[in-house]
């Protein structure tokens, strides 16, 4: 079992520009989450998916989109990036609808210039 | 809303010493209280986790307890190792959204050999 896998893990956008985070996972979890981690602040939640075919916004959803593309895979959508969105990203996932450990992946960081 | 907060941001210790991080909570309808691990340039990993049914829980060297009434809990980690130098956080869900996790700051936990 790979657990939770993140790609890219490295890049770097110039403001404006468009890319998306993939994340899969192969432990057959229902729910999936993409939070953002910055110094000093932890973890922030900006969306997640409680089963397939839902999406809702966390703490920070703003500049974001999301899409949960089957049971697997929950990518995060940046469709004109800007400096403010430099920052560490995270995909996990749980079991059952909250109250179970979160699975991570190694994360994607991000720079945009 | 929820709020968690986290104390020390950081944390030396003298290897064999005992380390003790605590976080504070404000939702009292949050039931499941989970400390994650995150190495450098990896994802936070589940290092123990509590329920609001139990005061406290232990497994080997750590031991995390829960006290309801002044909403806090604790991670308490005993004959340190420089292994243990990481950075630990400490999280609970929204009593009405499970899966809205909140996480405290962090700590950055260093075990001086």
């Amino acid at each position: 079992n790979a657990g939770v896998t993140q790609t890219p893990k490295f890049q770097v956008l110039k403001t404006g520009q468009s890319m998306t985070l993939q994340c899969a996972q192969d432990m057959n979890h229902n729910s999936m989450y993409w939070y953002r981690q910055d110094p000093g602040m932890g973890l922030r939640l900006i969306y997640y998916s409680a089963s397939e075919g839902t999406t809702d916004k966390g703490e920070v959803p703003n500049g974001y989109n999301v899409s949960r593309l089957n049971k697997r895979e929950f990518s995060l959508r940046l469709e004109s990036a800007a400096p403010s969105q430099t920052s560490v990203y995270f995909c996990a996932s749980n079991g059952q609808l909250g109250n179970s450990p979160l699975h991570f992946g190694n994360g994607t960081r991000l720079t945009v210039t | 809303g929820e709020n968690v907060e986290q104390h020390p941001s950081t944390l030396s210790v003298q290897e064999g010493d005992s380390a003790v991080i605590k976080c504070t909570y404000s939702d009292s309808a949050s039931n499941y209280f989970p400390w994650y691990k995150q190495e450098l340039g990896k994802g936070p990993q589940l290092i123990i986790d509590i329920r609001s049914n139990v005061g406290e829980k232990k497994d080997q060297r750590i031991a995390v307890t829960l006290n309801k009434t002044a909403k806090h809990f604790s991670l308490h980690i005993t004959e340190t190792q420089p292994e243990d130098s990481a950075v630990y956080f400490c999280a609970a869900p929204r009593g009405d959204n499970f899966n809205k996790f909140y996480f405290g700051s962090g700590t950055k936990l260093n075990v001086k050999p």
